[in-house]
C-alpha cells in the first residue's frame, strides 16, 4: 500500500543555495498539492498541479519558488536562493480527482536553511 | 485573513474521558470540513469529514458536529486514549476554491493515562 512518498525527509541548505523537494503521489492519483507549515502554524496551501499543468499557484511566493508535475516522474517543488525564512516543513498531498476533497499527505520534507 | 480558526492551542484530558476540539470558519461556501491528526515528524492523517449539508458524522470513537448557523464545528473523541495525543487540524474544502484545503492553526491534544 504505497502512500504518498516525499524525499528527502530532511534537507539542509545554506543561504543562497537551491532546494529541490520531490513528491510521488499515491498510485492512481493524478492531482498533487503542496503545503508549507511554518513553526507553530497550520498548513498553508502553496500550489495545486495535475500532470503537466499548474491549476492553482495562488499560495506560492512570487519569486524563487516554482513547481512542476511532469508527465513522467515525481512532482518537484523548487526553491532558488533559499533564505532562513524558507525553513519549514513542506508537505505534499494527492487526490484521485479534482472534485475529491480527500487529500492524502506524505511525511513531509523538513527544510533547514543555515 | 484566517478563514478557519482553532482558538484553543492545547487541550489536556484524562484517559477515558471525552475530548472536544473546536473549529470556527468564516466562509459559508465551504462544501466539506475535515479533521486531520498529526504526530511529530509525520504528515497529517485524515480522520473524519463532514459534508456541509449534514450536521453530524460518526466513525467509531470520532464524531464531528457541524453548526452552520454558528459557522462552527467540533470533533468529539470518546473515550479518549493516550494514543490520541497529537495535533489536530481542522480543514475546509470548497469546490469553488480549486480544491485546496484551508487549515486551522491546530490544537495539541494530550491524553493523560
Amino acid at each position: 500500500n504505497a502512500g504518498v512518498m516525499q524525499n528527502p525527509r530532511h534537507l539542509v541548505r545554506r543561504r543562497g543555495q537551491e532546494a529541490r523537494l520531490r513528491c510521488s503521489p499515491m498510485k492512481g492519483h493524478s492531482h498533487v498539492y503542496w503545503y508549507r507549515q511554518l513553526p507553530e502554524e497550520g498548513l498553508k496551501f502553496m500550489v495545486y498541479l495535475q500532470k503537466e499543468n499548474i491549476i492553482d499557484e495562488s499560495g506560492m511566493p512570487k519569486e524563487r519558488f516554482s513547481a512542476e508535475f511532469p508527465k513522467e516522474g515525481p512532482s518537484i517543488l523548487r526553491i532558488q536562493q533559499v533564505v532562513r525564512g524558507d525553513s519549514a516543513a513542506y508537505f505534499c498531498a494527492s487526490s484521485k480527482a479534482s472534485g475529491n476533497y480527500e487529500q492524502y499527505f506524505g511525511p513531509g520534507t523538513r527544510l533547514t536553511v543555515t | 485573513d484566517q478563514q478557519v480558526k482553532q482558538n484553543s492551542p492545547s487541550l489536556s484530558v484524562q484517559e477515558g474521558r471525552i475530548s472536544i476540539l473546536n473549529c470556527d470558519y468564516t466562509n459559508s461556501m465551504f462544501d466539506y470540513f475535515l479533521w486531520y491528526k498529526k504526530y511529530p515528524a509525520e504528515g497529517p492523517t485524515f480522520l473524519i469529514s463532514i459534508s456541509s449539508i449534514k450536521d453530524k458524522n460518526e466513525d467509531g470513537r470520532f464524531t464531528v458536529f457541524l453548526n452552520k448557523s454558528a459557522k462552527h464545528l467540533s470533533l468529539h473523541i470518546v473515550p479518549s486514549q493516550p494514543g490520541d495525543s497529537a495535533v489536530y487540524f481542522c480543514a475546509a474544502w470548497g469546490s469553488g476554491n480549486t480544491g485546496k484545503l484551508i487549515f486551522g492553526q491546530g490544537t495539541t491534544l494530550q491524553v493523560k493515562p
